[in-house]
């Protein structure tokens, strides 16, 4: 089944407790981003990558770090989280970057205390 | 003026009208303009995408955009209770950061 895959779907954490949320797709898909979505602000996009070792900041890099070293995985690295990192977090994965077959994963719930 | 905007509603409309629901956005070199799905909790799902002016059809749903008046929607036939959710408008800008702008969403009741 084609899909995007994320863990942990849930993570509560505190402050300054480094953690990585992974990502993968099965479709062999070039394009991929993470999107953290908060109330009254909708989806926005942390990072991207058009390809392996090719990253570039979206909307609201600051706090992230992602990687790239093999086409199906993107994880999203949180080295000091802070409590304004408490959101719902999301990858998704598209063919290219015209986005027309973009796919999400079913999220993660961070909560950072 | 946010990037791409949409009334948060809720839209209620009982079920077998037709939804309308709206987007306006400000940049305006975008062009490509989709529709995405979100029921409470899971995530954004693709319903539709448009490139051009005019109208787009695919089973009970209409995308129109209008790139004059910056303006995109969604018209949803018949609707349903099952389309109960929120929509997501979101665009592709030619701000050379190769970056889909989201807006905030439409929350869509049907009531049966």
């Amino acid at each position: 089944e084609a899909q995007v895959t994320q863990n942990p779907r849930y993570l509560i954490t505190v402050t300054g407790k480094k953690l990585t949320v992974t990502c993968s797709q099965n479709m062999n898909h070039e394009y991929m981003s993470w999107y953290r979505q908060d109330p009254g602000l909708g989806l926005r996009q942390i990072y991207y990558s058009m390809n392996v070792e090719v990253t570039d900041k979206g909307d609201v890099p600051e706090g992230y770090k992602v990687s790239r070293k093999e086409k199906r995985n993107f994880p999203l690295i949180l080295e000091s989280p802070s409590p304004n990192q408490t959101s719902l977090y999301f990858c998704a994965s598209s063919l290219s970057d015209n986005y027309n077959e973009q796919f999400f994963g079913p999220g993660t719930r961070l909560t950072v205390l | 003026q946010k990037e791409v905007e949409q009334n948060s509603g809720p839209l209620s409309v009982p079920e077998g009208a037709i939804a309308s629901l709206n987007c306006t956005y400000s940049d305006r070199g975008s062009q490509s303009f989709f529709w995405y799905r979100q029921y409470s909790g899971k995530s954004p799902e693709l319903i539709m995408f448009i490139y051009s002016n005019g109208d787009k059809e695919d089973g009970r749903f209409t995308a129109q955009l209008n790139k004059a008046s910056q303006y995109v929607s969604l018209l949803i036939r018949d609707s349903q209770p099952s389309d109960s959710a929120t929509y997501l408008c979101a665009v592709f800008g030619n701000t050379g950061f190769q970056k889909l702008v989201f807006g905030t969403g439409t929350r869509l009741l049907v009531s049966p």
